[in-house]
């Protein structure tokens, strides 16, 4: 059974970096694609991007000019880095594992979901 | 605003059926992509109820069931019970963004 889980620093001040990373234990990590994901308080849900164990990614053009993934297969973990932090990016920040029908992007489903981390941009 | 439209609330009695539609266009539902649900208890992670528009992970209850037509989606619970009161989003893939999408989500109170 696969689990994520997820770490990283919970409260940052406006400007700063955003630091996430998500270990996964049990299954395989090189067959599928590694995805963040983020909630905002009362809010739904916005995908961030995704990498693969090679280390080829995927973002959300709303927000790919701040955000970088990156991964470790040796440890088998990925990461998220978001720069120039603002109020609007405080959030509950999940990890999750990509499925896709036929290796097609466009029939990709996110199971399973790590138990997500809070993150505050606050002053 | 979310290109998955989504009501914000729909609402049943114990053992009624309910349906939460998912309203998208020719870019994403339209274009023949998928549509996946999930299910999020307040302050939880979101679990995958239905994916590949009709299919049931191993462990949900065939309550849930899945469909698609057109440029919309559905998910239908039968036999509505108080454990099903949560948070419910459709989620699909948008070529004119080049991004997954979600719904906005929709609450479903059991009376």
């Amino acid at each position: 059974q696969v689990r994520l889980q997820e770490w990283g620093a919970g409260l940052l001040k406006p400007s700063e970096t955003l630091s996430l990373t998500c270990s996964v234990y049990g299954g395989s990590f090189s067959s599928y694609f590694w995805n963040w994901i983020r909630q905002p308080p009362g809010k739904g849900l916005e995908w961030i991007g995704e990498t693969d164990h090679t280390g080829s990614t995927n973002y959300n053009p709303s927000i790919e000019s701040r955000a970088t993934i990156s991964v470790d297969k040796s440890k088998n973990q990925f990461s998220v880095k978001l720069k120039s932090v603002t109020a609007a990016d405080t959030a509950v920040y999940y990890c999750a594992r990509g499925r896709r029908l036929w290796g097609v992007r466009m029939y990709n489903w996110f199971d399973p979901w790590g138990q997500g981390t809070r993150v505050t941009v606050s002053s | 605003q979310s290109v998955l439209t989504q009501p914000p609330s729909v609402s049943g009695a114990p053992g009624q059926r309910v349906t939460i539609s998912c309203t998208g266009s020719s870019s994403n539902i339209g274009a023949n992509y998928d549509v996946h649900w999930y299910q999020q208890f307040p302050g939880r992670a979101p679990k995958l109820l239905v994916y590949g528009s009709t299919s049931r992970p191993s462990g949900v209850p065939d309550r849930f069931s899945g469909s698609r037509s057109g440029t919309s989606a559905s998910l239908a619970i039968t036999g509505l019970q108080t454990e099903d009161e949560a948070d419910y989003y459709c989620q699909s893939f948008d070529s004119s963004l080049s991004t997954y999408v979600f719904g906005v989500g929709t609450k479903v109170t059991v009376l």
